[in-house]
């Protein structure tokens, strides 16, 4: 079975803050895929980032950064200095067994207060 | 523009009404998907397409029938709903192949009353 944790339901910060969105997955498949979703008011969710579960190298891309780690199975994403238009709501989606097999987690409402 | 487009953006219905809702997309995606989005709850798979073919129903009421007339188009369609499926249903596309991305729609938010 798999399944998709994020603890942190609701996180607000002050503009220019940096903020790490917590994601714990379970899965008993050796090759699988980790994604991050960002979905604004506007409703669509927008992908960001893509692992594989052989790809343990953290990525950065721009003010956004990823650490995974398969030892403790968690997949955060950082956001550095962050900005009004980065509040959202974050999801974590875990793909292992088939393309169609994909797990989301709740998602994490993020706030940046001006 | 995020070439899944989702109509309408917004529904309310009573509960002995029929309606659809409608999804297009022109990425070229093999796979087409419905998810339906309620607050506090992870996004639930209802549906998955592959070249037309059905692939997925996980547990879905009958009250819901989705149709997928050709890889561009999907459809779902609603009769006697209950409140509790009050919700934002969001169509997805993607490459048929494992860790493929998916790309969503706005989602149309329906609400029964």
């Amino acid at each position: 079975a798999q399944k998709v944790t994020q603890a942190q339901t609701e996180i607000s910060v002050v503009e220019k803050e940096d903020v790490t969105l917590d994601c714990v997955y379970e899965t008993r498949d050796t090759t699988y895929y980790l994604f991050w979703y960002k979905q604004p008011p506007s409703g669509e969710l927008v992908f960001l980032i893509r692992r594989n579960s052989f790809d343990e190298q953290n990525e950065i891309s721009g003010r956004y950064s990823w650490n995974f780690q398969k030892s403790t199975s968690s997949f955060n994403f950082t956001i550095t200095a962050s900005q009004v238009v980065d509040s959202a709501v974050y999801f974590c989606a875990l793909n292992s067994g088939g393309y169609q097999k994909v797990t989301f987690g709740t998602g994490t409402k993020l706030q940046v207060i001006p | 523009e995020t070439g899944v487009t989702q109509t309408p953006r917004h529904l309310v219905m009573g509960m002995t009404n029929k309606k659809s809702l409608k999804c297009e997309q022109h990425l070229g995606h093999n796979a087409m998907y419905w998810y339906k989005q309620s607050a506090k709850k992870p996004l639930e798979l209802m549906f998955v397409y592959n070249f037309k073919e059905q692939t997925e129903n996980n547990s879905v009421p009958s009250r819901f029938s989705p149709e997928c007339p050709n890889s561009s188009h999907l459809f779902l369609h609603l009769h006697t709903l209950q409140p509790e499926d009050s919700a934002l249903y969001l169509c997805a596309s993607s490459q048929d192949f494992p860790g493929a991305e998916a790309f969503f729609g706005q989602g149309t938010r329906l609400t029964v009353v």
